[in-house]
């Protein structure tokens, strides 16, 4: 098993640029998450779901949107790239409310 | 989820046990405890969890008071590799899957 794989690793954007992050699992886990982390801070929720057609705000919604058409595909979409977004995000998954399997991240930069 | 709270920062000697509390005082019957762990910019690693009941696993022991108000998070015997930031959290079996992260620990060990 792969576990959990994000996409890209690195990107830079310009502002008002959009784009998607991508993150798959393999493991047939229901939840996904996304979250966020800015440097030498923890980690802030952005979106999760809890199955296929299902999606919820976290803490930090504003600028992102998602989708969750397939149990393995969990992609966020940025809108109108803003420096603000600049941070390393991170997609997990989980069976139920077990344990969560994070990916390796995907490190934006907004310029 | 019961908020946590944890402090900012422990140092530890290499090979001694480092134990890392945490304060959930507002916990509710049906939440667990979990910890993470996060090694330099990696994704979260999960270490161990539990209900109300003392547990140890390969990489850890978590011991929960009696009245699960507070925990401790025992490395037997840590080493340089354990350096991270470790995060304690708390959520329910089923139900609000809204997890969110505070900012954690920053376990230094010192050769």
């Amino acid at each position: 098993n792969a576990g959990v794989t994000q996409t890209p690793k690195f990107r830079i954007l310009k502002i008002g640029q959009s784009m998607t992050l991508q993150c798959a699992q393999d493991m047939n886990h229901n939840y996904m998450y996304w979250y966020r982390q800015d440097p030498g801070m923890g980690l802030k929720l952005i979106y999760y779901s809890v199955g296929a057609g299902i999606t919820d705000k976290g803490e930090v919604p504003n600028g992102y949107n998602v989708s969750r058409s397939t149990t393995e595909d969990f992609p966020l979409r940025l809108e109108l790239a803003a420096p603000s977004q600049t941070s390393v995000y991170f997609c997990a998954s989980s069976r139920g409310a077990g344990e969560l399997f994070f990916g390796e991240g995907s490190r934006l930069t907004v310029l | 989820d019961a908020k946590t709270t944890q402090p900012t920062s422990m140092d530890c000697a290499e090979g001694r046990a480092a134990n890392l509390p945490c304060n959930h005082s507002t916990i509710s019957g049906n939440e667990y405890v979990y910890w993470y762990r996060q090694i330099h910019s990696q994704g979260p690693q999960y270490i161990i969890h539990g209900l109300k009941n003392n547990e140890t696993n390969e990489m850890a022991s978590l011991i929960i008071t009696e009245d699960r108000k507070s925990s401790t998070l025992i490395l037997p015997h840590a080493t340089l590799r354990d350096t991270a930031v470790y995060y304690c959290i708390v959520r329910v079996a089923f139900g609000n899957e809204k997890l969110t992260f505070g900012t954690g620990t920053r376990l230094t060990i010192i050769p």
